[in-house]
């Protein structure tokens, strides 16, 4: 079963912290993004990478940054964490090309305090 | 920001009945998405469609696409407790794969 695999489902972390969120997929695709969704905001795209090495920012890029290394990772990075980064933190890849759905994770509720 | 809106924001129904969702966006698409996702967890591919198509069925799933109306509509027919969960619609602009924007949601709760 094909998936994409988040580290933590919950997350609890202290103002100022630096955080690390982990994805992993094992589908071979090209792309991968890192959303976080907040009531009444929706899902708001944060970065997206297309390749290995590569990276975008999305329409919310401030206080975060990525890295993919390889492939089928894909790292957010909170450099210092801050009370209103807690939200939920959605993964998700697709193959290269249009045509083709997203394939999530389960998400990573992170709290701030 | 958001390229598509759901109507209604939120649906009380009850089991059996059927359950209408809309998504209107702003710009020219390639294709239409629709996802589901259970409280708490992530996002579930339903469904796709294309912007030449018009209609598209999967199981008890049925989705429209109005390109002059930008515009689509999702179906859920004998709905059941299960199919609780919030929609969302997304679209895809260019066609590349790695710009979906998806829209608010729509809430819905079917009761047993």
């Amino acid at each position: 079963d094909v998936k994409v695999t988040q580290s933590s489902r919950y997350l609890v972390k202290r103002t100022g912290e630096k955080v690390f969120l982990e994805c992993v997929q094992d589908m071979d695709h090209e792309n991968m993004f890192w959303y976080r969704q907040d009531p009444g905001l929706g899902l708001r795209l944060i970065y997206f990478s297309y390749d290995v090495k590569m990276k975008e920012k999305g329409d919310i890029p401030e206080g975060y940054s990525v890295s993919r290394e390889k492939k089928e990772r894909f790292s957010l990075i909170l450099e210092s964490a801050s009370t209103n980064q807690t939200s939920m933190y959605l993964c998700a890849s697709s193959g290269g090309g249009g045509g083709y759905g997203y394939t999530f994770g389960s998400g990573t509720r992170l709290t701030v305090v | 920001s958001q390229q598509g809106e759901e109507d209604p924001q939120a649906l009380s129904i009850q089991e059996g009945e059927n359950a209408t969702m809309n998504c209107s966006y702003k710009t020219s698409i390639n294709n239409l998405q629709w996802y589901r996702q259970n409280s708490g967890r992530g996002l579930v591919h339903l469904i796709l469609i294309r912007s030449n198509e018009r209609e598209k069925h999967s199981g008890r799933l049925r989705v429209t696409l109005d390109t002059s109306k930008k515009s689509s509509s999702l179906l859920i027919t004998a709905s059941r407790a299960a199919d609780t969960a919030s929609y969302f619609c997304a679209t895809d602009a260019n066609n590349a794969g790695n710009m979906l924007t998806f829209g608010g949601g729509t809430r819905l709760m079917v009761k047993p």
